[in-house]
């Protein structure tokens, strides 16, 4: 089985300051993603990558940059963190992305803002 | 674009009881349909996928259902026991894609003794 690990678990940032949250995985799966939950909200895709390099934008993709240097790993950047901003970002991995794959997903960093 | 909601916010039932989370979902498209599971302090967890071609699925404990007319996913446990208590996602897809997927809310499920 594989597994994918996600650091820092906790960020604590202040306004205005650039962030970045990284993700690994080791199931060699093509597609990755980022996902941000926040409390009584679904999972809202921030990015998504089908492969090395690539990048797509998903529904809040706005505030945020992402890079995917290598298969196994994603980053995401909050480019300007937000005043008393609370959410977990989650990361995900596919096979492929074909509809109907499931997710694997990281344990999540939690983002607070002071 | 797809829009999925998920009720009830927070469910408390009494060990033995059974439970009921269900979605809605907008987009007659969708065919994909995947519940999850995130347990206090762990990552997601897939409990079913299931396709719009069945319409009763059976699980250890839970049985899913589908009523494509109404656009209605359900998740139903049977005989709650004090591990089912966790936070339950629904998932739905179209035929557009993975990151096409739209989540519900989530449910926050507790099993009292």
């Amino acid at each position: 089985g594989g597994i994918i690990t996600q650091t820092p678990k906790f960020l604590i940032g202040q306004e205005g300051q650039k962030l970045t949250l990284k993700c690994q995985q080791n199931f060699n799966h093509d597609t990755m993603y980022w996902y941000r939950q926040d409390s009584g909200k679904g999972l809202r895709l921030i990015y998504y990558s089908i492969t090395e390099n690539d990048l797509q934008k998903g529904d809040l993709s706005e505030g945020y940059d992402a890079s995917r240097e290598k298969k196994s790993s994603f980053s995401l950047t909050v480019t300007s963190a937000q005043k008393n901003e609370m959410a977990v970002f989650l990361c995900a991995s596919s096979i492929q992305g074909r509809e109907g794959e499931r997710l694997f997903f990281g344990h999540g960093t939690k983002l607070s803002v002071l | 674009g797809e829009q999925v909601e998920q009720r009830p916010p927070h469910l408390s039932v009494r060990e033995g009881d059974s439970a009921v989370i269900t979605c809605t979902y907008t987009d007659p498209n969708s065919y994909y349909f995947f519940w999850y599971k995130q347990e206090p302090g762990a990552s997601l967890q897939l409990l079913m996928k299931v396709f719009s071609s069945t319409e009763i699925n059976e699980g250890q404990g839970f049985t899913v259902l589908l009523n494509k007319k109404d656009k209605r996913l359900s998740l139903n446990l049977t005989a709650a026991h004090p591990g089912d208590s966790a936070a339950y996602f629904c998932a739905v897809s179209a035929n557009y894609g993975n990151e096409k997927i739209t989540f519900g809310a989530g449910t926050k499920l507790t099993i009292k003794p």
